[in-house]
Formats: structure tokens, C-alpha cells, sequence
């Protein structure tokens, strides 16, 4: 079963604009880790942050996590055309991880 | 090879045939996951392997599938008696030890498409 599930679930921008996007889920957790698939390919590991962790940075992302509301949110900033791809947030269940059902981001040139 | 490797990258088999999927993990890692993603939506997770323990089967949909992996190695997932529901892109991963704050490294998956 899927634990998370991202919102929205398709997003369009320009290139230079911000991308925000949400993920939500139902039981307590360790940590939540972030992914990104471009089409036809597999998942790559963007960033990890754990449950007693609120922020994180890496590059043009920052990825928030309030486990009070069972949610966290990945923000790409100054995004670029190559950012197209579709993101995934996982949560960890004991050795296993849960995906959630993505979000589909475009950005224009 | 320095990723995930899997093969065949596309299949396309008839109703009722048998197919095996193969994975080659990264090398070292001890830990391979197999998930069945279907179009346009997120990953289902199938079993998972860890070292020489037994494995966690408790995604697989049903009897027809089963998978097996040598030692730290290769792994195969087959599907016995395809039904066209079977039709997604199968995906492994692997990591350097099994926990739930490893990052999971993932092959570019087999389409396997059921007539």
C-alpha cells in the first residue's frame, strides 16, 4: 500500500520560477527521503531528512518536515528545464521504504 | 558496471507466457528491492532481500510471482501464467546495507507489456 501521497499531482512552470511540492502520510516515521524519475528511467535519491530534523538544504532544493502534521514539502528553486521529471517522497517502513503517488513537475524553457 | 543493471529493458510476451526479469545490484551492496510501478503512478513494493536471510515476500501480488537472489548478487523476479494486469515497468534497487535511512539506488527497470 502506498503510505504517501504528494501534492499536487501535476505541476507547470517557467524556467527561473519555484517549484514547491507536498507529500502527506498516515503512520510515524524515521525519516523521509525524496526522489526524482525522468520519464523512462528509474528513481534517483535526491535528499534524506530525518524525523527530528525540520529543515534541509542541498543545492536548489530544501525540503521541510513537520512530523506534527505528518507532512513535508521539497522546494526547488530557480528551477530549469532539466528539473522535468517526476518527484517522489518515500517513508520508511522497518527495512523498507513507502513511495508516494508523485508529482509530475514541467518546467518551460 | 558502476549502477543498477537490469534486463531485459523491454518485454513483451503473450497471455499466459512465463517472463523472468533479471537485476544485477551494485556491487557490495547487500540489500535489493523489487517494486512494480504501473503507468503514471507511484512504486508498489514486491519483496525485499537482505545478505543471506529470508527474504521479506510481503508485496507480491499473488502465487505466480516469486523471485530468488544469489547470495549478494544477481536476482531474478518471474511471473508465472502473465496476466495482462501484470503489464508495468519493473523496478529494482539496491543499497549498501539494508536500514530505513539508506538511500536506495534504482535500474532503469524492464517494461514488460502482456498481449
Amino acid at each position: 500500500s502506498q503510505q504517501g501521497e504528494e501534492d499536487p499531482q501535476a505541476l507547470s512552470i517557467q524556467e527561473g520560477e519555484n517549484a514547491t511540492m507536498n507529500c502527506s502520510y498516515k503512520t510515524s516515521i524515521n525519516n523521509l527521503q525524496w526522489y526524482r524519475q525522468n520519464s523512462g528511467r528509474g528513481l534517483v535519491h535526491l535528499i534524506l531528512i530525518r524525523s527530528n530534523e525540520r529543515e534541509k538544504h542541498s543545492g536548489r532544493l530544501r525540503v521541510t518536515l513537520d512530523t506534527s502534521k505528518k507532512s513535508s514539502s521539497l522546494l526547488i528553486t530557480a528551477s530549469r528545464a532539466a528539473d522535468t521529471a517526476s518527484y517522489f517522497c518515500a517513508t520508511d517502513d522497518t527495512d523498507k521504504l513507502i513511495f508516494g503517488t508523485g508529482t509530475r513537475l514541467q518546467v518551460f524553457p | 558496471g558502476a549502477g543498477v543493471s537490469q534486463s531485459p529493458s523491454n518485454k513483451v510476451t503473450e497471455k499466459g507466457k512465463d517472463v523472468e526479469l533479471r537485476c544485477d545490484p551494485i556491487s557490495g551492496h547487500t540489500a535489493l528491492y523489487w517494486y512494480r510501478q504501473r503507468l503514471g503512478q507511484g512504486l508498489e513494493f514486491l519483496i525485499y532481500f537482505q545478505g543471506n536471510s529470508a527474504p521479506d515476500k510481503s508485496g507480491l501480488p499473488s502465487d505466480r510471482f516469486s523471485a530468488e537472489r544469489t547470495g549478494e548478487s544477481v536476482s531474478t523476479l518471474t511471473i508465472q501464467r502473465t496476466q495482462q494486469e501484470d503489464s508495468a515497468v519493473y523496478l529494482c534497487a539496491s543499497s549498501l546495507v539494508p536500514g530505513r535511512d539508506q538511500p536506495q539506488h534504482f535500474g532503469d527497470g524492464t517494461r514488460l507489456s502482456i498481449l
